[in-house]
């Protein structure tokens, strides 16, 4: 079955401070799509990063960076220099073929960064 | 960029009643999904259409259904509403053209339900 587990409800940090989310997730699809997505208080789902089974390389976006370890089941994001407007809530999600195009998302972390 | 169109934004409806939310997909996208958030929750998938047919159906109520119109957009039919359907629902549209592509998922920013 399709899982995505977020073991951090809430993260609180200091601005600047670099802050990582964890997320593990189960699957039985032998290919397979990871994403992260941003609810800030007004509530919209903001598309973040996404990333293959496939590919395994890890990248940097800007002041996002990812870590994606098939070995461990896990798809970490890490925010660096964190700001006031990183404060939200950060879904991960997954989805996969055969299973289906449809998301299965974490419980959600809730970030807050203050000032 | 054009973004997914939720219409309407809130609605308040009484118990027993019928409601109606639109989603207008972003041009060219051929997929549209259903999801209902609950206070507090993770969004939870209801109901996907890829090219004018249910593709894949979740946690969908009986008491919901939905449709993709030749235009692309859909409509989710709620009907016999209930207190706990009281929720934030999201549509999102990709373009997942062959079948065994997968492509990013964009929300609309959800119409905000509330069942009295």
């Amino acid at each position: 079955a399709q899982k995505v587990t977020q073991a951090q409800t809430e993260i609180s940090v200091v601005e600047k401070e670099d802050v990582t989310l964890d997320c593990v997730y189960e699957t039985r699809d032998t290919t397979y799509y990871l994403f992260w997505y941003k609810q800030p208080p007004s509530g919209e789902l903001v598309f973040l990063i996404r990333r293959n089974s496939f590919d395994e390389q890890n990248e940097i976006s800007g002041r996002y960076s990812w870590n994606f370890q098939k070995s461990t089941s896990s798809f970490n994001f890490t925010i660096t220099a964190s700001q006031v407007v990183d404060s939200a809530v950060y879904f991960c999600a997954l989805s996969g073929r055969p299973t289906g195009n449809q998301f299965y998302f974490g419980t959600g972390t809730s970030l807050t960064v203050i000032p | 960029a054009a973004g997914v169109i939720q219409s309407p934004r809130h609605l308040i409806k009484e118990k027993r009643e019928t409601a109606t939310l639109k989603c207008y997909p972003i041009p060219r996208h051929d997929t549209v999904y259903w999801y209902q958030q609950g206070p507090g929750q993770d969004p939870q998938f209801l109901i996907s259409f890829y090219e004018k047919m249910q593709s894949d159906k979740g946690s969908i109520p009986d008491r919901f259904s939905a449709q993709q119109f030749s235009d692309y957009h859909s409509e989710l039919n709620m009907s016999s509403l209930e207190l706990g359907d009281s929720a934030l629902y999201f549509c999102a549209s990709s373009n997942t053209g062959l079948a065994d592509k997968q492509e990013t998922q964009y929300f609309g920013p959800g119409t905000r339900l509330l069942v009295l």
